[in-house]
């Protein structure tokens, strides 16, 4: 069974760092290319960050600077490095694989809960 | 960036009912239109990509239309499990976006 489990979340003082992971199983890893979502509380989803099998990483300009994406094959790992972490970084944070033909996202971890707050 | 913008943002229907959400690309996005489910408290679910492609084990009742900026998803006949939120996501650029999201309740 394909899986993705994230977990690294926790509650963080503003201007705190938090390095997130998520463990893939179920599937070979190095082959797809993964993205982190996020969706604060009521709100909709939005995509922080993709790395390539061999190209990117990618992030939108919003997070662009604190955001850091990565990977490790060895260990079926994906992770995620905030820095400088403010309230509106508040959300679940998921992982997600893209689909072997680049065509969306098909298969999704349960999600991290990550709270800035002093 | 391009901007993605659904309506309407929330609606409600009943079952049976056939209901079309609406996906506007700022600009032209070819067929790289993604579709996704999310139900309370669960992760989103891929149902169509590249537009028109339903996913394996999604109902027939789904389908997708469209191409360049405007694009559709229909469901034909509602059911109890359908109501949920539903997202477009564009996957032309490599800044990837996703719609406000559709929320379909229960009339």
């Amino acid at each position: 069974e394909m899986q993705l489990v994230e977990s690294g979340g926790g509650l963080v003082q503003p201007g705190g760092s938090l390095r997130l992971s998520c463990a893939a199983s179920g599937f070979t890893f190095s082959n797809y290319a993964m993205h982190w979502v996020r969706q604060r509380m009521g709100k909709g989803l939005e995509w922080v960050s993709a790395i390539g099998t061999t190209g990117g990483p990618y992030y939108p300009g919003s997070v662009e600077g604190r955001f850091t994406v990565s990977r490790e094959n060895e260990r079926n790992s994906l992770y995620l490095q905030i820095n400088n972490l403010r309230a509106g970084d508040t959300a679940i944070y998921y992982c997600a694989r893209e689909t072997a033909a680049g065509d969306g996202m098909d298969v999704w971890g349960q999600g991290t809960t990550v709270t800035v707050s002093s | 960036d391009i901007q993605m913008t659904q309506s309407p943002s929330s609606l409600s229907a009943s079952v049976g009912d056939r209901v079309t959400i609406t996906c506007r690309a700022s600009q032209s996005i070819s067929t790289f239109l993604n579709w996704y489910q999310q139900k309370p408290g669960r992760a989103p679910k891929l149902l169509i990509n590249v537009a028109t492609s339903l996913q394996s084990g999604v109902p027939s009742r789904f389908s997708g239309s469209g191409s360049g900026t405007d694009f559709t998803l229909t469901i034909t006949s509602l059911q109890p499990e359908d109501f949920a939120i539903y997202y477009c996501q564009q996957s032309f650029s490599s800044v990837l976006t996703f719609g406000g999201g559709t929320k379909v309740e229960i009339k």
